[in-house]
């Protein structure tokens, strides 16, 4: 089984500035995908980032970017130059690939509120 | 590009009554599609996945059902809703399974 653990319930970050949100996971799989969805106050999860286990190149999109430590099974959030609209609540996830894994583990979230 | 769909977006109804949400995907061909719950507060939990028409796994023993009657369509319903069914649904597809999942805009259900 899965585990995913956010350590952060809140976090804060003053506009303009970078944040970093936490990430630990647990799996026995070796091909794995770990994501960062965002869910803003209308409540539709989006899809911030995604980073394929078997690489070892960091996941760029925009001004989010991951930091995917794999022996350490860490997988955190960086986004620079946060704006208003990043305020939301921010869930960590991964998923298998093989047969018969259809199911995404989610971390409970970090609700990040973005100071003007 | 794909879209996905839920309706309705908001649904308040006494215990005891029954349930039906609704899901359609646009865009794609023979998606994977899943039912999430999220309580208040809390994470999201799969209810439901189906990979193809007809076929549907059950995640959590439950007071809900889920179909499958065409390749873009994926119903959540119940018979006689409980208090403990409140809660926020939100519906995903994907292309390959376990793999990404794109999520609709959810419905939120308060059982009164």
């Amino acid at each position: 089984a899965q585990t995913v653990t956010q350590s952060q319930p809140e976090m804060s970050v003053q506009e303009a500035e970078t944040v970093t949100l936490s990430c630990t996971y647990d799996t026995s799989e070796s091909d794995y995908y770990l994501f960062w969805y965002k869910q803003p106050p209308s409540r539709q999860m989006i899809l911030v980032i995604r980073q394929e286990a078997y690489k070892q190149q960091n996941a760029t999109e925009n001004r989010f970017s991951v930091n995917f430590q794999k022996a350490a099974k860490s997988f955190s959030l960086k986004i620079s130059d946060s704006q208003l609209g990043d305020a939301a609540m921010y869930f960590c996830a991964s998923g298998n690939s093989g047969a018969g894994s259809y199911q995404l583990t989610f971390g409970k979230g970090t609700k990040l509120s973005v100071i003007p | 590009s794909q879209t996905i769909h839920q309706w309705p977006a908001t649904l308040v109804q006494p215990v005891g009554s029954p349930l039906s949400l609704e899901c359609t995907v646009e865009g794609t061909s023979n998606p994977n599609l899943y039912w999430y719950r999220q309580a208040a507060g809390r994470g999201l939990q799969l209810l439901f996945y189906s990979v193809g028409i007809g076929q549907i796994s059950s995640e959590v023993p439950q007071n809900l059902s889920a179909s499958r009657p065409q390749d873009r369509q994926f119903i959540l319903s119940s018979k006689k809703l409980l208090l403990s069914d409140s809660g926020f649904y939100l519906c995903a597809w994907s292309v390959t399974i376990g793999v990404t999942q794109y999520f609709g805009p959810g419905t939120r259900l308060t059982v009164l």
